[in-house]
């Protein structure tokens, strides 16, 4: 495997379900981020990690719950959903959080559907 | 604050027309900006960018983008436009006092046969 990978590639989920997103880095980075993309929205940044530590919780709802235990590993961790949290969920690393040149290397991400 | 307006949310051209879409930021400290674009069903892709080496900076399959300080301006260009560049393309900006990526919201570029 290279690059960002996510898993699963879609997920359909009712209201009461618990879930969880995978993201796998396989770059060597130390910074992961959780990006949401809704339809007609820019894209909003969720969390993020450096060096396995949360840097960033950009007001997300407790809903949402992130886990990093490795620089190379980061989870999303679903529960109680509503439906307006349908949305494609990309995660992304880069190299650290030390300059702003450093650029995001994205997965593919998850389609969410909550039903 | 940093912010980035893509001006367009949609693009049309003709199969080996120019591509011209624009992207227009704002900063108080030296950006970097960057040009993504996303296929359909699929993760942003690094297109090029700026980081005050070049005003000039050349990408990936043929786009290339130039920094106009001047005018806070951060086009992306290409030539002559191929079928497989219909997606969408995102401009973003950060900077050294802010690593986050602020991102424009996009421009989806339609190819026409």
């Amino acid at each position: 495997e290279t690059g960002v990978t996510q898993t699963p590639r879609h997920l359909v989920m009712g209201m009461t379900n618990k879930k969880s997103l995978k993201c796998e880095q396989h770059l060597g980075h130390n910074a992961m981020y959780w990006y949401k993309q809704s339809a007609k929205k820019p894209l909003e940044l969720m969390f993020v990690y450096n060096f396995k530590e949360q840097t960033e919780n950009n007001s997300v709802p407790s809903r949402f719950s992130p886990e990093c235990p490795n620089s190379s590993h980061l989870f999303l961790h679903l529960h109680t959903l509503q439906p307006e949290d349908s949305a494609l969920y990309l995660c992304a690393s880069s190299q650290e959080l030390t300059r702003g040149s450093y650029e995001q290397y994205f997965g593919p991400g998850t389609r969410l559907t909550v039903t | 604050a940093q912010s980035v307006t893509q001006l367009g949310s949609h693009v049309s051209v003709s199969e080996g027309a120019l591509v011209l879409l624009r992207c227009n930021y704002s900063s108080s400290v030296p950006p970097y900006l960057f040009w993504y674009v996303q296929y359909p069903n699929q993760g942003l892709q690094l297109l090029l960018k700026y980081t005050s080496a070049a005003t000039l900076v050349k990408g990936i399959n043929g786009f290339e983008a130039e920094f106009k300080k001047s005018e806070t301006s951060f086009h992306l260009t290409k030539p002559s436009a191929h079928m497989s560049d219909a997606a969408e393309y995102f401009c973003a900006v950060s900077t050294d006092s802010s690593y986050k990526l602020i991102f424009g919201s996009g421009t989806r570029l339609l190819v026409r046969p």
